[in-house]
């Protein structure tokens, strides 16, 4: 079985900071790694995803991730947040042809100016 | 392009009574989601379907009803709603399963008293 773990329910980080989100996941088998934002009162929309390759994954607004295999994470960072990036931050994982992706918790980030 | 659309946009319901979340998307995906989101608990999947007449079972399927008639539409049903059920519903869809994309509607805020 595959499961998520977010370490972090909540981040406050003030602006042009950096900023760690964390994930742990844990499977049997070959995943495939997503995190996606939730502006407030909207559906999620992705941010990134990691198939395969470069452990280094880019996405939109700036963010990336990285896949760490031995240590199962794919934590989520930016160099420079924005008060606009205020958002709960999911991390996803899901498997070769199916169809039950498995989310995490979710992890507030509270940007300050 | 709409996406994914979704009604009602809230609803308030007495416990005990049926209740159909309707959800269309227009991007011709085969695959469709149903997911409860609660505060803390994240997303969970209830019911998915892979096309247009198959359905399957996610993480808290019970007391929960899904069709697939179409490619475009996929209704969640509540026969006897309880108001553990009160949650915010959100309809996804992707292209495939697996590596794709999801894609998320706005959402359904349903209250059960």
């Amino acid at each position: 079985a595959q499961s998520v773990t977010q370490l972090d329910s909540q981040v406050p980080v003030f602006e042009e900071a950096p900023v760690e989100l964390r994930c742990n996941y844990s499977s049997s088998v070959s995943v495939y790694l997503f995190w996606y934002v939730q502006y407030p009162n909207q559906g999620l929309q992705l941010l990134l995803k990691y198939l395969s390759g470069s452990t280094l994954v880019k996405g939109i607004n700036g963010f990336e991730a990285e896949f760490n295999k031995s240590q199962t994470s794919f934590h989520l960072r930016k160099p420079s947040v924005h008060i606009s990036d205020t958002a709960e931050y999911f991390c996803a994982v899901s498997n070769t042809g199916g169809f039950k992706t498995i989310f995490g918790a979710g992890t507030r980030l509270f940007v300050k100016a | 392009i709409a996406g994914i659309t979704q009604a009602p946009t809230s609803q308030i319901l007495a416990a005990g009574r049926r209740m159909t979340l309707r959800c269309t998307q227009d991007m011709r995906h085969n695959a469709m989601y149903w997911y409860r989101q609660d505060l803390g608990l994240g997303l969970r999947l209830i019911h998915y379907s892979n096309t247009a007449g198959t359905t399957g079972k996610g993480e808290v399927p019970d007391g929960y009803s899904v069709s697939r008639a179409n490619t475009d539409d996929f209704p969640l049903t509540l026969a006897s709603a309880v108001p553990s059920q009160t949650s915010v519903y959100f309809c996804a869809s992707s292209e495939n399963g697996g590596v794709d994309t999801q894609y998320f509607g706005p959402g359904t805020r349903l209250t059960v008293l």
